[in-house]
């Protein structure tokens, strides 16, 4: 079946540092990729999405890059704030599999340090 | 209200209570979904209601039992429960246009005692 593996966390950084947060995936059809972000205290938000091979997703600085060679679509950010405090979740959806259904992996904590 | 809001936020139940979750969206969406998210663990979808019908099962025990009386509300009906239940339940809507994109709700964080 479907499957996302992202970097395990937490995650610590100084303000203003590169972020770099891996997630790697397997699917049976042709997949768009998620990376929501779950603020404390808060559901999940969709932070940007790719659709197609090659597509980038970008958003409030962060961006990621559908990677079908490498199976991969990891999530960067050139300066994060203490405000990206955040769990972040790679996902995918299978549109080949015919269902509604999102796979998630098992996020990544980022604590961003003044 | 906008988005998808969720009550109550917190709820404290003991194993013989019946309780309720209650899920709105007031995005025009016409699919609704249930996740379960535990610490440590991938978010495990429950249930999946596409223009009222449920749609998908992820071989969830019948303690929880889904309602989804129309395609903005979706309701959480719990009895019964085992501590191993404690958990953040989200709600989440989407439009059935191919995009998958879903929207979350803040989530009700569920204490078993």
């Amino acid at each position: 079946g479907d499957s996302v593996t992202q970097m395990e966390g937490p995650v610590t950084l100084s303000e203003e540092a590169f972020l770099t947060i891996n997630c790697t995936y397997t699917a049976t059809g042709y997949p768009s990729l998620f990376w929501y972000v779950q603020y404390p205290g808060e559901g999940l938000q969709l932070l940007l999405k790719a659709t197609k091979a090659d597509d980038k997703g970008s958003n409030k600085g962060f961006e990621a890059t559908y990677r079908k060679e490498t199976t991969s679509f990891h999530l960067e950010k050139g300066s994060v704030q203490v405000s990206d405090s955040a769990v972040y979740f790679c996902a995918l959806s299978d549109q080949g599999a015919g269902s509604y259904q999102l796979t998630f992996g098992k996020g990544t904590k980022l604590s961003v340090i003044p | 209200e906008t988005g998808v809001t969720q009550t109550p936020r917190h709820l404290v139940m003991g194993m013989t209570n019946k309780k309720s979750l209650k899920c709105e969206q007031h995005l025009g969406h016409n699919a609704m979904y249930w996740y379960k998210q535990s610490a440590k663990k991938p978010l495990e979808l429950m249930f999946v209601y596409n223009f009222k019908e449920q749609t998908e099962n992820n071989s969830v025990p019948s303690r929880f039992s889904p309602e989804c009386p129309n395609s903005s509300h979706l309701f959480l009906h719990l009895h019964t429960l085992q501590p191993e239940d404690s958990a953040l339940y989200l709600c989440a809507s989407s439009q059935d246009d191919g995009s998958y994109e879903q929207y979350f709700g803040p989530g009700t964080r569920l204490t078993v005692t």
